[in-house]
């Protein structure tokens, strides 16, 4: 049963044009959300984080958009920059304080 | 500081042997995770551990065992080892909060043979 859920195993954009990448949760005791980024042969890197109480954070070009009736959340990068190519994972936490990963999504951002 | 440490990085291992995967972390972090990343495939919890003496399964316990004698130290033992447990393994530990960033180690690439 996978509770955290990123559809789209790739996303392809343009250097400079908005990249949205994707994730959804079925169990409603999460209340706290994150995003991870991977490069190759390194351990996942911390980006940005949301709490429940809240809808949106920004972090520079970065911005995590939470929609907890639709149990989806989502990162945007802005600009997308060829430095950002990654794969991306989403991440969900409980009070029982599991921390849950999503199966990410592998960006590519090209000139 | 060093952050998480894994050791080690690589590791191939014949069906049957047993190994411990060490982990250890200099943040004075309570919670600690393990978990493994298969080709193509996300982060699956195994194990965690939300204080010394104290440990939970996760997702996909079944072949592994851990301890936490320590606040510093999580090793992950595998005692049979079997090929479906070729995969990349993560450790990761955070403050002690639920609604706090985990830290990651580099990895230990294992395959079994």
């Amino acid at each position: 049963d996978q509770q955290v859920k990123q559809n789209s195993p790739s996303l392809s954009v343009q250097e400079g044009r908005i990249s949205i990448l994707n994730c959804d949760y079925t169990n409603s005791m999460f209340d706290y959300f994150l995003w991870y980024k991977k490069y190759p042969a390194e351990g996942p890197t911390f980006l940005i984080s949301i709490s429940s109480i809240k809808d949106k954070n920004e972090d520079g070009r970065f911005t995590v958009f939470l929609n907890k009736s639709a149990k989806h959340l989502s990162l945007h990068i802005v600009p997308s920059q060829p430095g950002d190519s990654a794969v991306y994972f989403c991440a969900a936490s409980a009070r029982t304080d599991k921390l849950i990963f999503g199966t990410g999504t592998r960006l590519q951002v090209f000139p | 500081n060093a952050g998480v440490t894994q050791t080690p990085k690589f590791r191939i291992l014949k069906i049957g042997q047993s190994m411990t995967l060490q982990c250890t972390q200099d943040m004075n972090h309570n919670y600690m995770y393990w978990y493994r990343q298969d080709p193509g495939m996300g982060l699956k919890l195994i194990y965690y551990s939300v204080g010394a003496g104290i440990t939970d399964k996760g997702e996909v316990p079944n072949g592994y065992n851990v301890s936490r004698s320590t606040t510093e130290d999580f090793p992950l033992r595998l005692e049979l080892a079997a090929p479906s447990q070729t995969s990349v393994y993560f450790c990761a530990s955070r403050i002690g909060d639920w609604n706090t960033e985990a830290f990651f180690g580099q990895g230990t690439r294992l395959t079994v043979v």
